[in-house]
């Protein structure tokens, strides 16, 4: 049963276009969601997050959309660059309460083509 | 440096035996998180301490893993008797205890890559 849900397992974008990176759940308690960047050979890194009041949030070239109706968010790196290659992760968690443990989604592989 | 730390690296070990993976977390995170990554697939839930509370161990595969975290610090996770599907990069993470968004983010180590033959 998998609540967080990133139905593509890869993209491939041309280096200065868009990457969408999309992402779905299906628990309407989540109110905090996160998303992850993870290179070969590394741990996971955070990268941006969005809180539930919000529908997006903005950090240089990464933004996070979140649509609660469609329980839906997106994560969009403009321009993409070759260093953007990388897995990467959607989670959320509800805030409600002490527990911390994120629910991770399967990740999606993205290629920045030069 | 302050993050957080694994050992070993990388780990080969023969079926049967018994293995053991270390983390360090960052000084005062009081959350501790054990995931794996398979060949190909995502992160896999393991276990997560909180506190002092009593740690939630429901991503545990078999009653063959085994997780403590002494002194609210470092952690470690035992596979008694391994078998080849355990072949897997463990991830450790930390969080912070603290009110707030920031307490979900979770910083990770680079990993064990463990190897059963």
């Amino acid at each position: 049963d998998q609540q967080v849900k990133q139905n593509s397992p890869s993209l491939s974008v041309q280096e200065g276009r868009i990457s969408i990176l999309n992402c779905d759940y299906t628990n309407s308690m989540f109110d905090y969601f996160l998303w992850y960047k993870k290179y070969p050979a590394e741990g996971p890194t955070f990268l941006i997050s969005i809180s539930s009041i919000k529908d997006k949030n903005e950090d240089g070239r990464f933004t996070v959309f979140l649509n609660k109706s469609a329980k839906h968010l997106s994560l969009h790196i403009v321009p993409s660059q070759p260093g953007d290659s990388a897995v990467y992760f959607c989670a959320a968690n509800k805030r409600a309460g002490n527990n911390r443990k994120l629910i991770w989604g399967l990740g999606t592989s993205l290629a920045v083509n030069p | 440096g302050a993050g957080v730390s694994q050992s070993p690296s990388n780990k080969v070990t023969e079926k049967g035996k018994d293995v053991e993976l270390r983390c360090d977390p960052i000084s005062g995170h009081t959350a501790l998180y054990w995931y794996r990554q398979s060949l190909g697939q995502g992160l896999e839930f393991l276990i997560y301490f909180q506190g002092n509370s009593a740690p939630d161990k429901s991503g545990l595969p078999s009653d063959r893993f085994s997780a403590e975290r002494t002194g609210g610090s470092v952690s470690t996770l035992t596979i008694q008797r391994t078998q080849q599907e355990d072949s897997a990069v463990y991830l450790c993470a930390s969080s912070s205890g603290l009110a707030g968004g920031s307490s979900y983010e979770q910083y990770f180590g680079p990993g064990t890559r463990l190897t059963v033959t």
